[in-house]
Order: C-alpha cells, then structure tokens, then sequence
C-alpha cells in the first residue's frame, strides 16, 4: 500500500525557515518523481514544485510564488522528499500536500504551516 | 504558462448525472493528461481519474472522464449521483516544467 506521511509543520514567524519531510512507503521511491503541493485555508489547490527522479536527471521545477526561496531535496536511500522553505510569508500559510509523481496519483494528508508574527 | 477554468459550484440531485468541465486557455487539451480529483472536507484529495479517462481501483464506474479537442476542455461525469459524491472536484493537468490545477468545484447534491 502505498504511504506518504508529511511532517515538520507548525508556526513560524515571517521571514524564518522550515523543513518538511515527506517520508514514502510501498513503492519503490527511486522511480518517482515527487511533488509539493500546497491548499491555503479556504481555498483551491496549488502547485508549488516537483523533483524528477534520478533517471530524469534529479532536477526540480517550481511555481513562481515560491520560486528562490523553496527548495525541494530528495534522499532515496531513505524513501524521503524534502521540502525547504525560507524567507517564509504570511501567505505561505497553508496545508502542505506531498504528492507522488507529476500527475500526484497518491496524497498524503498534509501537514499545516501557519507563517505569522 | 497554460490555466485551467473549471465552473465554482454545480448542483444535482441524488441518481442523476453532473458533468464538470475543465477548460485549457491555451495548448492543447490533449497533449498532456490531465486527472480529477476529489476532496472532500477535511480530507486529502484522492484521484478519481487520472490520464484524461482511467478509473484508478475502488473508483466506482459510475465515475466517468473524457476530453473534447474542439473545445479544448476535459470533462468529469459522475452518473447515478450519491450523496456521498458531494465534494470539491479539481482538474490538473502539466507540462514539462509546470502542473496546473483548476480553481475546483463545489458539488452538492440535493
């Protein structure tokens, strides 16, 4: 069965860093590429960027919103897909969707980041 | 950058049939798949279709997708309505670096 447990949400201030893990199970991790995905309160869906697999280069694409100051990282000995965050805004608040592949065929249940002072 | 139109809300009632359109502003429709997704409160989104017309296991059939090149649209049709189908639907669909989601739509069934 396929598993995608986020992790390492909470409050932050603005301006200040965070790290999400998205650590994967029942699938070989190595063969997809993951994607971040985030819903702010209330609202609609929205992209925030993917890390092809390693077959593919490894390389990442992000939305615009959060381009420069998102990173996303994978560690495949580990099942586990990063999501880095700084310079955090207030609008950067949201649940945070770790998604498998491109076409996000499985979902984990998201984690909050609230980003106030 | 390519977005995705789908209607706000639709409304039916219970055993019949609701279609929800999702419109490309530009590309074509059919050079990337696109997926359906549903969400229902408090919950992640689950997929219901993916690769424009595919019913991934446990998706009932009554869960139906197709695309329509001279409107440039895809579309989800949900027959025998439920009340348990009411939920946001969202479309999505990508490119080589980008995915796109539709703004959702509210289903309510009545």
């Amino acid at each position: 069965e396929v598993q995608l447990v986020e992790s390492g949400g909470g409050l932050v201030q603005p301006g200040r860093s965070l790290r999400l893990s998205c650590t994967a199970s029942g699938f070989t991790f190595g063969d997809y590429a993951m994607s971040w995905v985030r819903q702010a309160p209330g609202k609609g869906l929205e992209w925030v960027g993917f890390i092809r697999s390693k077959a593919y280069g490894g390389t990442t694409e992000y939305a615009a919103s959060v381009k420069g100051r998102f990173t996303i990282s994978r560690d495949d000995s580990k099942s586990i897909a990063y999501l880095q965050m700084n310079s955090l805004k207030t609008e950067d608040t949201a649940v945070y969707y770790c998604t498998r592949s491109i076409t996000d065929d499985y979902w984990g249940q998201g984690t909050l980041v609230t980003v106030s002072s | 950058n390519f977005m995705l139109t789908q209607p706000h809300s639709v409304s039916e009632s219970p055993g019949k049939t609701v279609t929800i359109s999702c419109t490309r502003s530009s590309g074509s429709i059919a050079s990337n798949y696109v997926q359906w997704y549903q969400q229902r409160p408090g919950s992640s989104p689950t997929t219901v279709i993916y690769e424009d017309n595919q019913r991934p296991s446990g998706v009932p059939d009554r869960f139906s997708g197709s695309i329509d090149s001279s409107s440039n649209s895809a579309s989800l049709t949900i027959s025998g309505l439920k009340t348990e189908d009411e939920a946001d639907y969202y479309c999505q669909s990508y490119d080589s670096s980008n995915q796109v989601f539709g703004g959702g739509t509210k289903l309510t069934v009545l």
